[in-house]
């Protein structure tokens, strides 16, 4: 397997612009995890999915931020309007809920918004 | 919700003594404890992991220890070397019933193992 596949490895954008983070889970699993990581704020849960279904969105920071999973395959992470403050790794992460449901991140998406 | 604490934030050892991390967390219904190694630019990888109703757990030279009445957890690194530098989170789920509940990390330990 593959692993957490996530698109793009690094993205610079301008303050103002729309950014999607792309992740394909693991097959098979049946949850999916968006995490943020800053020096400031260590790492963060900002929303997770079951079985492509929202479970817990209450890590979002706020409204400019939405993600969706159409299906058990894909997941976007998308920021509209970007600002400098939302500069960090996102990392995607799958887990299967028959073992003890750890996360595996996949590499992560280093966002820089200038 | 859950609130997890993690000491000490940097901790330098020499090859071959022994590191410990510790974390407390405030939910008692908490219910699974895994750690994470995350090497510099690289992605957090769980090197082990305990569920609550286990007290202690040993994989080689790392284990981790569970005290479910004082809600704290410990990491045991022995015979360090320095491929073990690294950051370390611990984390815990909170317990959801049949749903998994989010995982809470701690904010990191920088292990430094010098040669």
């Amino acid at each position: 397997d593959a692993g957490v596949i996530q698109s793009p490895r690094h993205e610079v954008t301008e303050m103002g612009q729309e950014v999607t983070l792309r992740c394909k889970p693991i097959s098979g699993h049946d949850y999916l995890f968006w995490y943020r990581q800053t020096m400031m704020r260590g790492l963060e849960l900002l929303i997770y999915f079951n079985n492509n279904v929202p479970i817990d969105d209450s890590g979002m920071p706020e409204d400019r931020f939405s993600a969706k999973m159409p299906n058990a395959s894909f997941s976007t992470l998308k920021i509209q309007p970007s600002e400098p403050r939302d500069s960090a790794v996102y990392f995607c992460a799958s887990s299967l809920t028959s073992s003890s449901g750890q996360p595996n991140f996949g590499p992560g998406t280093r966002l820089t918004v200038l | 919700g859950e609130n997890v604490e993690q000491h000490p934030s940097t901790l330098s050892v020499q090859e071959g003594d022994s590191a410990v991390i510790k974390c407390t967390y405030s939910d008692s219904a908490s219910n699974y404890f895994p750690w994470y190694k995350q090497e510099l630019g690289k992605r957090p990888q769980l090197i082990i992991d305990i569920r609550s109703n286990v007290g202690e757990k040993k994989d080689q030279r790392i284990a981790v220890t569970l005290n479910k009445t004082a809600k704290h957890f410990s990491l045991h690194i022995t015979e360090t070397q320095p491929e073990d530098s690294a950051v370390y989170f611990c984390a815990a789920r909170e317990n959801r019933g049949s749903t998994l509940g989010r995982l809470y990390f701690g904010r990191g330990t920088q292990l430094t193992v010098w040669p």
